[in-house]
């Protein structure tokens, strides 16, 4: 069984469509994560939600809006996609908040604007 | 704001050499390190931690001691392998969890 599971895994579309990324993780974990690994492979936190409530949100567009229906999930949607947003997703999650809890990782979803 | 710098790769060894991947971090207090790898087409996988200073984490052969007098959590393997061959992150947690990254450095390692 896949611990922390993303879909899709890859993703191609083009300039101003709405798309949807889903992050479901298996774990019993409170607390997920969204983090955006650009090409040069340098890794950003964008979000974070502990117990379905919004605790970190980096410095993101207002496009990108995430939604956790669940602590088992947390899904990442996107405005008017760019150019720039493309990018490798992950998903991760994390026991609790604190220091010690280590953060499993996704697969990741590969994202291709045209 | 909380930082880490990673020396740049890529690294490219023969296999059974010694391995140094140098990470210097810039924090509020002591924050916990970390180093994460990630195979080619995978996620990213926890190689090993410390939680404070003068604490070494140590897995699968690789090791890194937190030294808060450099700030400094460098990583070192006596002797690889072609299966290590993949990007290496250093990060440190920057409250929350929130984990900071360096920008990752390729090995390479080739028979």
């Amino acid at each position: 069984d896949t611990a922390v599971s993303q879909t899709p895994k890859y993703l191609v579309t083009q300039m101003g469509n709405d798309k949807s990324i889903k992050c479901e993780q298996n774990l019993g974990h409170d607390t997920m994560y969204w983090y955006k690994q650009d090409s040069k492979k340098f890794l950003k936190i964008m979000f974070s939600y502990n117990n379905k409530e919004l605790i970190i949100n980096e410095t993101v567009p207002n496009r990108f809006s995430p939604k956790s229906p669940d602590k088992a999930h947390l899904n990442l949607h996107i405005n008017s996609l760019e150019l720039g947003d493309s990018a490798v997703y992950f998903c991760a999650s994390s026991q609790g908040m604190g220091e010690s809890y280590e953060q499993y990782f996704g697969p990741g979803t590969r994202l291709t604007v045209t | 704001g909380d930082s880490v710098t990673q020396m740049e790769g890529p690294v490219t060894l023969s296999e059974e050499a010694f391995l140094t991947i140098n990470c210097t971090y810039t924090a509020t207090g002591y924050p916990s390190l970390f180093w994460y790898v990630q195979y080619p087409g995978e996620g990213l996988q926890l190689l090993l931690k410390a939680t404070k200073a003068d604490d070494k984490g140590s897995n699968k052969g690789f090791e890194a001691t937190y030294r808060k007098e450099t700030t400094s959590f460098h990583l070192e393997k006596g002797s690889v392998q072609v299966s290590d061959s993949a990007v290496y992150f250093c990060a440190l947690n920057g409250g929350y969890n929130k984990l900071i990254f360096g920008a990752g450095t390729r090995l390479a390692v080739h028979p």
